[in-house]
Order: structure tokens, then C-alpha cells, then sequence
């Protein structure tokens, strides 16, 4: 089944403890991004990558790193999490950045830093 | 770069009726425009989407209309039913490598 796995689907962390929710995908998708959503706020981007090796900034990168290896894989690490950094948070993907191509969403990590 | 506003933010109806979701966008170059719909505990997914050469498109309850010229495209539901209450987000897109924007979401439900 054609699918963005991520994990943990729930976390609970404590602030400055590095953290990493991985994601995964299985359509051989060269695009992948990150998102946060927030109440009032939407869906946010934080990173994407057009492709291994290649990640850019999205509108709230702060506090955030990725890392894009092999096509499929695309994690998140929170090198030192704070409280403002609660959230669920999804990552995407599809066949390239381009209009017309349909995101595929995985089903979200929902994350506490205490 | 572009900005999406996207309206109302919560939206109740009766089932049976319609129901309208609006958004507008800022920059006149954008040329696609999806809404994906986000069902409780779940990533969004895409429901139906517009190029800005077509004014309007329709997938069975659903429908969506562009207004190039004053920048703006609507979600239209009609005969509503309970598994329509979920967030939607409209978004756009520019041509060329440039991310989808998205609106902040309306919540829709539907009551019985």
C-alpha cells in the first residue's frame, strides 16, 4: 500500500532532550517536506528536500534540522526541544515540487515537550 | 511570496444543506489550487483540485470555482453529510519548484 509512514505517532519529551521522528515513504517520491500544525495557524512548512541530498528552508525552520539521505527517508530532529515546539507535525511527499502533484500526508506526530 | 487567507474559520451546517469555504491569494502568478481535507487523528488528503485555466470543476458533491481576476476560489459542498465534518485547508502553488501555501483551515460540521 502506497503510504508515509512516520513515527512516533505520540511523543513526550522533555526540554533539551534531542529528539527524532522519523519518516518513511514507498512511492519513490523525490519530494518530501515537513509540516507543523498549530491551532489558529494552519498547516506550517518547516523543511523540504526536492531530492537526496537537497533541503531547504521552509517558513519555521528554527529549531529544526533534516537530513535526506536516501529518497525514501526524511527525519526531523529537534536538537534541543522547547515548549514552543509542541505540536503535531506531519510529513508529506510527492512525485516532484511542481503544481498538479498531489501531497501525500502521513498521519501525524503529535509532540509535548514539557 | 505568496499568502493565503482562508475563510470562515469554523463552519456549521444542517445536513442536507451547502456549505462554502472561501480563500483568497495575493500573488496574481499562482496557477494551482488544491483543498485537502483533514478527517480527525489523520494527515489531510487531497479532495479536488484547479488550474487557473479552468473556472470551475466538480467531483460529484464537491466543486470548486476560480476568480483569477480577483484572486480568490471557493470549495462549494452540497447535500452535506456527516462525514463531511473534518478541517479544510485550501492552498496554492506557483509554477516551477515553489512549495504549496496553504490557508489556516476551516472546520466544517455537519449536523444531524
Amino acid at each position: 500500500e502506497a503510504q508515509v509512514t512516520q513515527n512516533p505517532r505520540y511523543l513526550i519529551t522533555v526540554t533539551g532532550k534531542k529528539l527524532t521522528v522519523t519518516c518513511s515513504q514507498n512511492m519513490n517520491h523525490e519530494y518530501m517536506s515537513w509540516y507543523r500544525q498549530d491551532p489558529g495557524l494552519g498547516l506550517r512548512q518547516i523543511y523540504y528536500s526536492m531530492n537526496v541530498e537537497v533541503t531547504d528552508k521552509g517558513d519555521v525552520p528554527e529549531g529544526y534540522k533534516v537530513s535526506r539521505k536516501e529518497k525514501r527517508n526524511f527525519p526531523l530532529i529537534l536538537e534541543s526541544p522547547s515548549p514552543n515546539q509542541t505540536s503535531l507535525y506531519f510529513c508529506a511527499s510527492s512525485l516532484s515540487l511542481g503544481p498538479g502533484e498531489k501531497l501525500f500526508f502521513g498521519s501525524g506526530t503529535q509532540l509535548s515537550v514539557l | 511570496g505568496e499568502n493565503v487567507e482562508q475563510h470562515p474559520s469554523t463552519l456549521s451546517v444542517q445536513e442536507g444543506d451547502s456549505a462554502v469555504i472561501k480563500c483568497t491569494y495575493s500573488d496574481s502568478a499562482s496557477n494551482y489550487f488544491p483543498w485537502y481535507k483533514q478527517e480527525l487523528g489523520k494527515g489531510p488528503q487531497l479532495i479536488i483540485d484547479i488550474r487557473s485555466n479552468v473556472g470551475e470543476k466538480k467531483d460529484q458533491r464537491i466543486a470548486v470555482t476560480l476568480n483569477k481576476t480577483a484572486k480568490h476560489f471557493s470549495l462549494h459542498i452540497t447535500e452535506t453529510q456527516p462525514e463531511d465534518s473534518a478541517v479544510y485547508f485550501c492552498a496554492a502553488s506557483l509554477s516551477g519548484n515553489t512549495p504549496l501555501v496553504f490557508g489556516k483551515g476551516t472546520r466544517l460540521s455537519v449536523i444531524a
